[in-house]
């Protein structure tokens, strides 16, 4: 099946500074993408969706300024934690649908962020 | 609104015991239905899935089956493996987002 990278698969940051998670569709093009926050015990929360060459799209209550999306390309979706906080300290999990296929999404497998 | 309702775990079986794990859902529309496998330390993986009422998605000795007059959508294994230990996860599409469940974590003992 398709694979769909994501980079790191962990990360511990100082509160303050910001961090970038990459997520790469390795065998398809990928127009739109998804990031999801899973905190423990509890299920998938969508925090935005991304198109190629546009701006996000952010669920309710999913700070913007804070969580930067940017899919610069149909291979690669970037989300930036900015100024983070120990409270951002999640599992974050991006996806991404086949332009062609269109009928599934192929997940990442996820980075866990602690922020200290 | 769209949900899904997933049954809680974790579920500990013994090698080749039956698997059931409960999932119902609440969605406007007409959804895909989808179940998830995260093994430890890996990303999400599709295990199966539904696109229609009756439609029944099979994969690995898993099946479910999409039951649209009791919206469910149970995942059931006649006999697991120690290697089916995993994390799943029942979802639901429609359009362009999906909805997943809490989760249900499976341990399969020797």
């Amino acid at each position: 099946g398709a694979v769909v990278s994501q980079h790191p698969s962990w990360v511990i940051c100082k509160s303050g500074t910001s961090v970038k998670i990459e997520c790469r569709s390795l065998d398809f093009q990928a127009t739109t993408m998804f990031w999801y926050r899973q905190f423990p015990k509890q299920s998938l929360m969508l925090m935005a969706t991304s198109n190629e060459g546009s701006k996000a799209t952010y669920e309710q209550g999913v700070e913007k300024d804070k969580f930067l999306i940017n899919h610069a390309s149909l291979t690669l979706s970037t989300l930036t934690v900015t100024s983070a906080h120990p409270e951002d300290s999640s599992f974050y999990i991006c996806s991404a649908r086949d332009s062609v296929i269109d009928t599934e999404a192929f997940f990442g497998q996820g980075t866990r962020l602690t922020v200290v | 609104g769209n949900s899904v309702t997933q049954m809680e775990g974790p579920v500990t079986l013994s090698e080749e015991a039956f698997l059931t794990i409960n999932c119902t859902y609440t969605a406007t529309g007409y959804p895909s239905l989808f179940w998830y496998v995260q093994y430890p330390g890996e990303g999400l993986q599709l295990l199966l899935k539904a696109t229609k009422a009756d439609d029944k998605g099979s994969n690995k000795g898993f099946e479910a089956t999409y039951r649209k007059e009791t919206t469910s959508f149970h995942l059931e294994k006649g006999s697991v493996q120690v290697s089916d230990s995993a994390v799943y996860f029942c979802a639901l599409r429609t359009g362009n987002q999906f909805y997943f469940g809490t989760g249900t974590s499976l341990t399969v003992i020797p």
